[in-house]
């Protein structure tokens, strides 16, 4: 059971450019997340979806975008990456029972320079 | 807004030795609580949800107590192991799904 697989585990992006980070689960949540994580501090909500067509935006959009066309992925799209945005970054995704447990990808470390 | 913290923010102990990490938080309105642990290079993996109507929460070696009207909860690791050592994070779960983190204590255990 792969559970939550995120692509690429590293990446090394230019100023300016941009990138897809991937993000899909086979457990068949409604609910999925996107967390960044900066040395020393706590996860911090980018974008989450309560189900196929519905996002909205967490505590740190800025910079960001997302779509939920299936129930399976969720990607997260950098436009134009910037050295703030230097950081762990992990997918996760929880059903509507057992109290929102979160399952959690292994992340992508991601640097810009 | 939620904030959620972890004291102390990191912690060293002998193999064998009881092992108390605390979380507090500062609106009590939540639907639950729960701790994770973080390896290095790895995601995070659910080790305890208390539910806001529930005071504690065990899984072997593991406790978890909740107090809402003071805005704490307590992980108790029982005879650590080298094993145990990691980040521990504790996470606040409001009504709305969205979890807020604490910054996490990362534990070492020495043989």
């Amino acid at each position: 059971n792969a559970g939550v697989t995120q692509t690429p585990k590293f990446r090394i992006l230019k100023i300016g450019q941009s990138m897809t980070l991937q993000c899909a689960q086979d457990m068949n949540h409604n609910y999925m997340y996107w967390y960044r994580q900066d040395p020393g501090m706590g996860l911090k909500l980018i974008y989450y979806s309560v189900g196929a067509g519905i996002t909205d935006k967490g505590e740190v959009p800025n910079g960001y975008n997302v779509s939920r066309s299936t129930t399976e992925d969720f990607p997260l799209r950098l436009e134009l990456a910037a050295p703030s945005q230097t950081s762990v970054y992990f997918c996760a995704s929880s059903g509507t029972d057992g109290g929102n447990i979160q399952y959690f990808g292994a992340g992508t470390r991601l640097s810009v320079l | 807004k939620q904030e959620v913290t972890q004291i102390p923010a990191a912690l060293s102990v002998p193999e064998g030795e009881n092992l108390v990490l605390n979380c507090s938080f500062t609106d009590s309105a939540i639907y639950n609580l729960q701790w994770f642990r973080q390896d290095p290079g790895k995601g995070l993996t659910s080790l305890l949800l208390i539910q806001s109507s529930q005071r504690e929460q065990t899984s072997g070696r593991l406790n978890a107590s909740l107090d809402k009207s003071s805005g704490r909860s307590t992980l108790y690791i029982a005879a650590s192991q080298p094993g145990d050592s990691a980040t521990y994070l504790c996470a606040v779960n409001l009504y709305d799904y969205k979890l807020s983190f604490g910054a996490g204590t990362t534990v070492t255990v020495r043989a």
